[in-house]
Order: structure tokens, then C-alpha cells, then sequence
């Protein structure tokens, strides 16, 4: 069984179109990441979400917006694609509440290609 | 703040050498420190971590990390490579106590290559 899932594995769009990438876990846990991974392979945070709070990192464009339908999903919506979102996104998650000592598990990622 | 910082780019090695991929921390507390491999257009997979107690981490295929404190680093190794193990390697920290966002910050990663 597959830990946290995402879809579409590939995504080629235009500038300017709005998508959707969908992540889901079933491992149970409480908080859900979404992190982009550029050209050179460098991981930034985006997103933290658990039933209670959402945070943001401050230097997400508000083009970008989580949306949680239940404690198992956090799936990632992009207004106005621009070419500099051209990236891979990975969703992950943990069970939070000790301290962050928790492991985050990732999924497989998404590779987003904005033409 | 927080950051990591892995010196090396590029790792190479002969397969059934020992293998180091270094990584250096800074926080103003106590840390959390993780690996994690990338295999080439996979997900990131968990390998080891260190939280407290004994300094030197045992993790899957049969990677170890040692923290040292004093020198603030966390290197991963290995005392036999395999070719298998070329791959790109994340070490990243965080904050005791800390949780939510910005809280977990990767290094640069590192790109091992095993000669067979």
C-alpha cells in the first residue's frame, strides 16, 4: 500500500491555466506538507496543515492555496500558472504533538511543466 | 534560525569503499536531524534520524549517521558502498520543540556516484 500518493505524476499545462495536484495518506497522521523541488534540486517548504492551523511559508505567492477536504488529503491549487512554478511538488506527512521529533514520509511528487 | 549546509555537490566512490556524505548544522537549540535518499524521478525516503541518546544512528540499508555535537555535524555513512546506492542525499534539521511550517530545513543535497 502506498504511504502518501499523489496525482497526476505528470502535469504539462500553459501559462496561465489553473490546476489541481491531489495528495492523499493513509498512514493516519495529522499534518500534511507541501514542499517544491526546483531544477537544481533544492526543497522548500511551502505548506504545513493539520486540523487546526495552516501555515504558510511567507514567500509562497498567494497564486498558490491548499485545500484540505478531510484529514487525509491536502491537495495543492495553482491560479495562473507561470513559468517559474515549473518545479517538482512533493506532499508529505507526520504525526505531530511531540516536539518535532516526527518523521515526515513523502510522496512520489508531481512534475509540474508550465509552457 | 536553522540551516544545513552538505559541502559536497558530488560524491563518488568504488563500490565496497566506505562512503561519507557529510552534513553540517546550525540552530540556536537543540536539534533534529534527518536523511533521506532520492532515487532518480522517485520521492524522497526516509533513512535515518537522530533525536537523543546514542550519538551513532543505525538506519535502513545499512546506512549509520554519527552526531557530533561539538563539531555540529551529522555525516552519513556506510562501510561498504553498492552501486545501488547512487542516488541524491538530503540531510535537514529542526528545531527541538519547534512544529508547523519552516521547520524542517534540507540541505542542498548530495550526489552520490558508486563505480563499479
Amino acid at each position: 500500500d502506498t504511504a502518501v500518493s499523489q496525482t497526476p505524476k505528470y502535469l504539462v499545462t500553459q501559462m496561465g491555466n489553473d490546476k489541481s495536484i491531489k495528495c492523499e495518506q493513509n498512514l493516519g497522521h495529522d499534518t500534511m506538507y507541501w514542499y517544491k523541488q526546483d531544477s537544481k534540486k533544492f526543497l522548500k517548504i511551502m505548506f504545513s496543515y493539520n486540523n487546526k492551523e495552516l501555515i504558510i511559508n511567507e514567500t509562497v505567492p498567494n497564486r498558490f492555496s491548499p485545500k484540505s477536504p478531510d484529514k487525509a488529503h491536502l491537495n495543492l491549487h495553482i491560479n495562473s500558472l507561470e513559468l517559474g512554478d515549473s518545479a517538482v511538488y512533493f506532499c508529505a506527512s507526520s504525526q505531530e504533538g511531540t516536539g518535532g521529533r516526527e518523521t515526515q514520509y513523502f510522496g512520489p511528487g508531481t512534475r509540474l511543466l508550465v509552457l | 534560525a536553522q540551516s544545513v549546509a552538505q559541502p559536497e555537490d558530488q560524491v563518488n566512490v568504488a563500490e565496497g569503499n566506505p562512503l561519507t556524505v557529510k552534513c553540517t548544522y546550525s540552530v540556536s537549540g537543540n536539534p533534529y536531524l534527518f536523511w533521506y535518499v532520492q532515487y532518480p524521478n522517485r520521492g524522497l525516503q526516509f533513512l535515518l534520524k537522530y533525536i537523543t541518546g546514542d550519538n551513532l544512528v543505525k538506519g535502513s540499508y545499512g546506512f549509520e549517521a554519527e552526531f557530533n555535537k561539538s563539531q555540529t555535524s551529522f555525516h552519513l555513512k556506510k562501510p561498504s558502498a553498492l552501486v545501488s546506492d547512487s542516488a541524491l542525499y538530503f540531510c535537514a534539521v529542526r528545531e527541538m520543540g519547534q512544529t508547523g511550517a519552516n521547520n524542517l530545513f534540507f540541505g542542498t543535497g548530495t550526489r552520490l556516484t558508486v563505480i563499479p
